[in-house]
């Protein structure tokens, strides 16, 4: 299995921008989440998923971010407009039901001009 | 609120030594604790999980333990190496008992020195 992957690994766009990050998570696992990165606040959850239903989105930051699961090997996670704050690593991570451990993506470092 | 703390400042520790990072959280009662790696450029890995009816889990040279009592955990590597170097994240089990969401601190960086 080629693990969770993440699409693109870098993204620079200018302030304003629509900003697109996909997910494909692991074969088989029917809970995603995606996560954002900074040295200022860590390693926080945005929204998670499981069988395609959106179940916590508390940590998205504002209406400006959405996400999608319209199918169980793909998600979307999108900023619109984006600002120089959302620059961060954002991680897309899969859970097979019935089980604890997260499998984590590679991260999209998105930086926002 | 709840909070996770773990030792902001990196540890620095001899080859060979045994490395032990701490994770205090307040206002939690989790289910159970994970710790993760982070290399740089790289998402966490799993290493351990340990549940809150648990004192130790052991595998290979890593031993975790969790302290309910004092909302604690302690993360021993015995005989380091240089490659154990990295990030180590602790993270508890949030919301409610059937779903699989994570809080996360904010890690501890570990350079082990040959």
């Amino acid at each position: 299995d080629a693990g969770v992957i993440q699409s693109p690994r870098h993204e620079v766009t200018e302030m304003g921008q629509e900003v697109t990050l996909r997910c494909k998570p692991i074969s088989g696992h029917n809970s995603l989440f995606w996560y954002r990165q900074t040295m200022m606040r860590g390693l926080e959850l945005l929204i998670y998923f499981n069988n395609n239903v959106p179940i916590d989105d508390s940590g998205m930051p504002e209406d400006r971010f959405s996400a999608k699961m319209p199918n169980a090997s793909f998600s979307t996670l999108k900023i619109q407009p984006s600002e120089p704050r959302d620059s961060a690593v954002y991680f897309c991570a899969s859970l097979s039901s019935g089980t604890s451990e997260q499998f984590f993506g590679p991260g999209t470092r998105l930086t926002v001009l | 609120s709840q909070k996770i703390e773990q030792n902001s400042e990196a540890l620095n520790i001899q080859e060979g030594k045994t490395a032990t990072l701490t994770c205090n959280y307040t206002n939690y009662s989790p289910a159970y604790l994970q710790w993760y790696r982070q290399d740089p450029g790289r998402g966490p890995v799993f290493l351990l999980l340990i549940r809150e009816n648990e004192k130790e889990k052991r595998k290979e040279r890593l031993k975790v333990t969790f302290d309910t009592t004092l909302k604690q955990s302690l993360f021993h590597i015995t005989a380091s190496q240089p490659a154990d170097s990295a990030t180590y994240l602790c993270a508890l089990k949030g919301g409610s008992s059937n779903t699989g969401k994570l809080i996360f601190g904010q890690g501890t960086t570990l350079q082990v020195k040959p």
